[in-house]
């Protein structure tokens, strides 16, 4: 199993440019989610779904636009970068049910805004 | 608003001795977790305790929780260079949904 997997790695985008960030989870997992991690901070929740074809705003969602059409995958959407998005960001995956409650974690993708 | 809060910010031991970090959070949980992050990688879940143990171990690690208090500590036993990492507590919200705080910066010398 390859687990969370993320794709790019890494992005350099001008101010005003759309990119998407694409999250692919193998283990059947429910939930899915997307943070961002700045310098020195811990994660902080985007968006998530609690299934395919379902999304819900988290703590910092302004900005950003995800969409979840299939099960194992999760899109992360930025329609016009702006510096204030230079950040780390992580994609999660976890049950749903079971009382299994830990997430499991991408790789990251590091996003530079210029 | 993070929910949890580590303390300390940094740690800095040799290897071989003990490494304590505490957590502490604002509203009633189920379960509280740790993870770790190495530098540039994703986080790894370590351990969760539920809101209705008060320690569990897993391997070289030590998790309390006191409800009562709203805190938690990780204890890292026998520490070695590979332990180098930051480590975070979250709590989970509806959906599993976790809160972190801004984690722990562990640093083990050889």
């Amino acid at each position: 199993n390859a687990g969370v997997t993320q794709t790019p790695k890494f992005r350099v985008l001008k101010t005003g440019q759309s990119m998407t960030l694409l999250c692919a989870q193998d283990m059947n997992h429910e939930y899915m989610y997307w943070y961002r991690q700045d310098p020195g901070m811990g994660l902080r929740l985007i968006h998530y779904s609690v299934g395919e074809g379902t999304t819900a705003k988290g703590e910092v969602p302004d900005g950003y636009n995800v969409s979840r059409l299939k099960k194992q995958n999760f899109l992360l959407g930025l329609e016009s970068a702006a510096p204030s998005q230079t950040s780390v960001y992580f994609c999660a995956s976890s049950y749903g049910t079971g009382g299994r409650y830990e997430q499991y974690f991408g790789p990251g993708t590091r996003l530079t805004v210029t | 608003s993070q929910q949890g809060e580590e303390d300390p910010q940094a740690l800095s031991i040799q290897e071989g001795e003990n490494a304590t970090m505490n957590c502490s959070y604002k509203t009633s949980i189920n379960n509280l977790q740790w993870y770790r992050q190495n530098s540039g990688r994703g986080l790894v879940h370590l351990i969760l305790i539920r809101s209705n143990e008060r320690e569990k171990h897993s391997g070289r690690l030590r998790v309390t929780l006191d409800t009562s208090k709203k805190s938690s500590s990780l204890l890292i036993t026998a520490s070695r260079a590979a332990d180098t990492a930051s480590y975070f507590c979250a709590t989970p919200l509806a959906y599993n949904k976790l809160i972190f705080g801004a984690g722990t910066r562990l640093a083990v010398h050889p």
